[in-house]
C-alpha cells in the first residue's frame, strides 16, 4: 500500500510569493496534520483536519492556511511568505482514534 | 502548555554500545509517548510507542518505559549498530486530537 505522499519535493519561491503544499494520506486515512521543521528542530503543529474539518490549529499566524478535500487529501497554502519560512513541511495521516501518525517524506521550501 | 526535553547531541558511538537517550516531558492530563526517527534523506517513522504509566513500548531493539512519577520516556538500546545511525525524537499526544509535540532530536551518530 502507497504511504503519505506530498507535492512537489523540493520548490524556492521569493519573499512575499504565495505557496500551496499538498498531501495525500493513506488509503482509509480520514485526518491529516500538518508539521513544520525547521532545520536542527522538532517539527511544529500547524493544523489537523478531520472530514474536511479544521479539528486543530497551532501557534502559527493567519498567513498560513489549509484545507481537505473529500478524497481526505490535503492542501496547505502560505501567503506573503518570509525567509524564516524556509522549512521541511511534513504532512501526516492517521485513523481516528488511533495513537499513530504516518508522515510523509515532506516538501523542502526554500525562500530567498 | 505541553513540551519535550530530550538530551542535546550529537551522540557518538562505536557499534555494539549501549545506548541511551534522555526524554522529559511536561503535559495535562495523561499523554501518549512517542519515539520517532528520522533517517538521511527520509521522513519521519514512528519506533515505538507507550499510551499508560508502566507501558513499555519496544521495536527494532529500541525500548523505552513511560514513567509517569519522574515524567520520562528514555530510549534505550544494548548493541547499536550503524544502520542505527540517524535523528531521534522524543514526542507526546495529549488532547483529543492529532496534536503531536515533539523534542528537538537527538542526532546518533554510530561508527565501525
Amino acid at each position: 500500500d502507497a504511504g503519505v505522499t506530498q507535492s512537489p519535493t523540493h520548490l524556492i519561491k521569493t519573499r512575499g510569493q504565495q505557496v500551496t503544499l499538498r498531501c495525500s494520506p493513506i488509503s482509509g486515512h480520514k485526518s491529516v496534520s500538518w508539521y513544520q521543521q525547521v532545520l536542527g528542530q522538532g517539527p511544529q503543529f500547524i493544523f489537523q483536519y478531520y472530514e474536511k474539518e479544521e479539528r486543530g490549529r497551532g501557534n502559527f499566524p493567519d498567513r498560513f492556511s489549509a484545507r481537505q478535500f473529500p478524497n481526505y487529501s490535503s492542501e496547505l497554502n502560505v501567503n506573503a511568505l518570509l525567509l524564516g519560512d524556509s522549512a521541511l513541511y511534513l504532512c501526516a495521516s492517521s485513523l481516528e482514534g488511533t495513537h499513530e501518525q504516518y508522515f510523509g517524506p515532506g516538501t523542502r521550501l526554500t525562500v530567498t | 502548555g505541553d513540551s519535550v526535553t530530550q538530551m542535546e547531541g550529537p551522540v557518538t558511538l562505536s557499534e555494539e554500545a549501549f545506548l541511551t537517550i534522555n526524554c522529559t516531558y511536561t503535559a495535562t492530563g495523561y499523554p501518549s509517548l512517542f519515539w520517532y526517527v528520522q533517517y538521511p534523506g527520509e521522513g519521519l517513522q514512528l519506533l515505538l510507542k507507550a499510551t499508560k504509566a508502566d507501558d513499555k513500548g519496544s521495536n527494532k531493539g529500541f525500548e523505552a518505559t513511560y514513567r509517569k512519577e519522574t515524567t520520562s520516556f528514555h530510549l534505550e538500546k544494548g548493541s547499536v549498530q550503524v544502520s542505527d545511525s540517524a535523528v531521534y525524537f522524543c514526542a507526546l499526544r495529549s488532547g483529543g486530537y492529532q496534536k503531536v509535540t515533539f523534542g528537538t532530536g537527538t542526532k546518533l551518530q554510530v561508527i565501525p
